[in-house]
């Protein structure tokens, strides 16, 4: 039982660039989140999903975009990075109202 | 204010003291709550959720205190390993979203 799988774990983009990334689970997990972390700062939704099909803006949505086509993958899509974007990234997973399950972080920067 | 308020620390202790933290929430409608663990470079692991009747699980303790919008965690006879950040985390009724508190970091001393 794989759990969360988050990839890459590392990347480095240059100012304008684009890039995915995946996050796919197999706990059959209806709600799906991403979001990131700062140093020493708390974790902010960028968005999040209730099911295949729906997605929904978090606190801090604006350069990303989502898409849930399955149950089981909710990549997260960066447009025009900026340096602004260099953070931790966590995708989530949970069946509603109970915790979440995260995958193990993408480290990115961009320069 | 934050809507989820956690001292950042960090808490020294020696090994084999108890050390409690808390974290107070500005939601009245808060629903769920959970303290995790973060460990550095890692992502938060869910420690154990919070019920308004407290709840133990081995040496970690959490209470909730509903009247004034508090969670505790207490943890005894502290590890070198317990050293983390501890996260305190608030869904609010209604939504799907979680609140994260910034963590409270742990160092437990030999």
């Amino acid at each position: 039982n794989a759990g969360v799988t988050q990839t890459p774990k590392f990347r480095i983009l240059k100012i304008g660039q684009s890039m995915t990334l995946q996050c796919t689970q197999d706990m059959n997990h209806n709600y799906m989140y991403w979001y990131r972390q700062d140093p020493g700062m708390g974790l902010k939704l960028i968005y999040y999903s209730v099911g295949a099909g729906i997605t929904d803006k978090g606190e801090v949505p604006n350069g990303y975009n989502v898409s849930r086509s399955t149950t089981e993958d909710f990549p997260l899509r960066l447009e025009l990075a900026a340096p602004s974007q260099t953070s931790v990234y966590f995708c989530a997973s949970n069946d509603g109202g109970s915790g979440y399950t995260f995958g193990s972080g993408t480290r990115l920067t961009v320069v | 204010r934050k809507e989820v308020e956690q001292d950042p620390g960090p808490f020294n202790v020696p090994e084999g003291a108890t050390v409690a933290f808390n974290c107070t929430y500005s939601n009245s409608a808060s629903q769920s709550f959970f303290w995790y663990r973060q460990d550095c470079r890692k992502e938060p692991k869910l420690l154990m959720s919070v019920y308004s009747s407290g709840n133990e699980d081995g040496r970690f303790t959490a209470q909730l205190n509903r009247a004034s919008q508090y969670i505790s965690l207490l943890i005894r006879d502290s590890k070198l390993s317990d050293s983390a950040t501890y996260l305190c985390v608030v869904s609010i009724s209604g939504t799907y979203k979680y609140i994260f508190g910034t963590g409270t970091r742990l160092k437990v001393l030999a």
